[in-house]
């Protein structure tokens, strides 16, 4: 069965370092997410990529982080500097399509501590 | 402010066990809502879609129903077991592209 593969599965960082994420999405998903999740919350969308356009990026801190998606396959999420209020689980998912009623496909994230 | 509410935050059940979890969530703007079910160490995995006022929806012990007009869905599970213990997590969709998530219901079942 397709996943959505992500890696590093886990980092260690200190703060005011570059750190970033790769996520491989399912093959044919033209639609890509990436989430955050801080302990104790539900993931919060950070940006939707549709092929390689930014779809949604409005809860994305974009003094310090970027995403691109540039040939609408794979994608890299960077934070540059990392802070220590950063320390989150950072999952990627994908889906065909964009729509209510498609199912998003998560990958297993990376845990990020920022010391 | 949109507000996914999940309860209870957490829950404890011996094996064999039925149990169930709410999601409330706005009335308003409905467009879907999802269950996904976390186990520790590994990727999210969605258990349902549901877009129908009145849907019920079921996958082997798991089910859901879902009510639009009050804004609440409700998961269950019948006859619990150990490898049930997961974050279930239910997130709405409002129209436009996003999923807004409850914080989750953390399930642990003792055999």
């Amino acid at each position: 069965e397709a996943e959505v593969a992500q890696s590093p599965r886990y980092k260690i960082t200190e703060k005011s370092q570059a750190v970033a994420f790769w996520c491989d999405p399912i093959s044919g998903h033209a639609t890509l997410y990436w989430y955050r999740q801080i302990l104790g919350q539900g993931p919060e969308l950070l940006v939707q990529f549709q092929d390689e356009s930014v779809v949604d990026d409005s809860q994305l801190p974009k003094d310090r982080f970027s995403a691109e998606r540039l040939k609408g396959v794979d994608s890299t999420l960077k934070i540059q500097p990392a802070e220590l209020g950063d320390s989150a689980m950072y999952l990627c998912a994908s889906s065909l399509s964009q729509g209510a009623s498609y199912e998003q496909y998560f990958g297993p994230g990376t845990r990020l501590t920022v010391t | 402010i949109l507000n996914v509410e999940q309860s209870p935050q957490s829950l404890h059940v011996q094996e064999g066990d039925s149990t169930n979890f709410t999601c409330s969530f706005p009335s308003s703007n409905f467009y879907a809502l999802h269950w996904y079910r976390w186990e520790t160490a590994k990727s999210p995995e969605a258990l349902f879609v549901m877009t129908l006022n009145g849907d019920e929806k079921k996958k082997g012990r798991i089910s859901a129903t879902l009510n639009t007009k009050e804004g609440y869905s409700y998961l269950y599970i019948k006859g619990s077991q150990p490898e049930d213990s997961a974050t279930y997590l239910c997130a709405f969709h409002r129209g436009g592209n996003k999923l807004v998530f409850g914080a989750g219901t953390i399930l642990r079942v003792k055999s």
